[in-house]
């Protein structure tokens, strides 16, 4: 365990499901951060929060909605996805995102999403 | 977008045998990471190197870095099959946390 928890490990949703991925941290950090992870593709940056305000939306479609209600949490909301937003997303937390020059992510394990 | 790239995509060695791993990216940067991934699981952190460093170690891993050529390397000495993963340089260069991702090496060690 690395101390940032994702339930579910693995979700298969129709089109027009709505459904929401977890993540929680136990390390006292203040920033989260959604990544997608498809397949021959480099990690991708969604959304990232610190102390609990977005600083980054990626250009991420509004299908997904992200929520952060606490420095330990963090959601994402899904409804009316795709097939190709099928990958796996990972959530990471660090110290504090302006941090810069010394910040390292710390990942859950993943949310394996299928859209069908 | 993409910053950092990884070369090779994969690569087969035997256990025992040193695997060398390169990162090339485009713009300057405050510091660039290591990490490691496990199929299907989350990224771990293995190593940071500020941009005014050269070479650092950790264990069984040796990473060089030359600013001037905008590239980097990871060494693992005396591999185990329990390296076998794929292996991600992650380049920060600055503002708010904008850690951005190659595509990754893959590894595998065979026993």
């Amino acid at each position: 365990e690395t101390g940032v928890t994702q339930t579910p490990r693995h979700l298969v949703m129709g089109m027009t499901n709505k459904k929401s991925l977890k993540c929680e941290q136990h390390l006292g950090h203040n920033a989260m951060y959604w990544y997608k992870q498809s397949a021959k593709k480099p990690l991708e940056l969604m959304f990232v929060y610190n102390f609990k305000e977005q600083t980054e939306n990626n250009s991420v479609p509004s299908r997904f909605s992200p929520e952060c209600p606490n420095s330990s949490h963090l959601f994402l909301h899904l409804h009316t996805l795709q097939p190709e937003d099928s990958a796996l997303y990972l959530c990471a937390s660090s110290q504090d995102a302006r941090l810069s020059g010394a910040n390292v992510l710390t990942f859950g394990a993943g949310s394996r999403l299928t859209v069908l | 977008s993409q910053q950092g790239e990884e070369d090779p995509q994969a690569l087969s060695i035997q256990e025992g045998e040193n695997a060398t791993m390169n990162c090339s990216y485009k713009t300057s940067i405050n510091n660039l990471q290591w990490y490691r991934q496990n199929s299907g699981r989350g990224l771990v952190h293995l190593i940071l190197i500020r941009s005014n460093e050269r070479e650092k170690h950790s264990g069984r891993l040796r990473v060089t870095l030359d600013t001037s050529k905008k590239s980097s390397s990871l060494l693992i000495t005396a591999s185990r099959a329990a390296d076998t993963a794929s292996y991600f340089c992650a380049t920060d260069s600055g503002g708010y946390q904008k850690v951005t991702f190659g595509t990754g090496t893959k590894l595998q060690v065979i026993p």
